[in-house]
């Protein structure tokens, strides 16, 4: 089965430290959509690319996060000067045209 | 922002007996689908509806459309212990993107 892959499934860091997550999405899936998900939440939309290049970004998204998807396949989402508040599961999904999204099954980050 | 919300925010019943979630949202939409999330994984599609379809059937699920309420509803039938899990209603309002509900924790009891 090759799902969305998600790595690391999860990550603590001390507040203040730089993270970097990674989205393998399905392979024919043109479009990639990052969001976050606190609990007892649905995800929250973050940011999304069609091949390599990034649509529309959350205002959700402050400037300490940045997304990409150098070559239209993986992604990567990074997390500068992370604060308590980063806390959550971060979830990635892929959708090919005309199809539902496939979600990976996220990274959750843990501030301390 | 979450444009669609679920209710109830919690439901336990009896293995055997039939669930039921309703989603309401604000905007027109041109579909709405329903994910499950079982506790620390990532959200799986289960049916998706158009808005010019009223209901529909996919195994033990059928989904309700209702767009001049502007609400959907979610029947599990025969539930089973393997339903426990949180069921997000997520519309599609035309721009790319889906917005998520805060989900209904499903809980079936043995």
């Amino acid at each position: 089965d090759t799902g969305v892959s998600q790595n690391p499934r999860h990550k603590i860091t001390k507040r203040g430290q730089n993270v970097t997550f990674r989205c393998d999405p399905i392979s024919e899936h043109n479009r990639l959509y990052w969001y976050r998900q606190t609990l007892g939440q649905g995800p929250e939309f973050l940011t999304y690319f069609q091949n390599e290049a990034q649509l529309e970004k959350s205002r959700l998204l402050s400037d300490r996060f940045s997304a990409e998807r150098p070559k239209g396949s993986f992604s990567t989402l990074e997390i500068q000067r992370t604060e308590q508040g980063d806390s959550a599961m971060y979830l990635c999904a892929s959708e090919g045209p005309g199809k539902p999204q496939h979600f990976g099954d996220g990274t959750r980050l843990s501030i301390l | 922002s979450q444009q669609g919300e679920e209710d109830p925010q919690a439901l336990s019943i009896q293995e055997g007996e039939n669930a039921t979630m309703n989603c309401s949202y604000k905007t027109s939409i041109n579909n709405l689908q329903w994910y499950r999330q079982n506790s620390g994984r990532g959200l799986v599609h289960l049916i998706l509806i158009r808005s010019n379809e009223r209901e529909k059937h996919s195994g033990r699920l059928r989904v309700t459309l209702d767009t001049s309420k502007k609400s959907s509803s979610l029947l599990i039938t025969a539930s089973r212990a393997a339903d426990t899990a949180s069921y997000f209603c997520a519309t599609d309002p035309g721009d790319d993107k889906i917005i998520f509900g805060k989900g209904t924790r499903l809980h079936i009891l043995p």
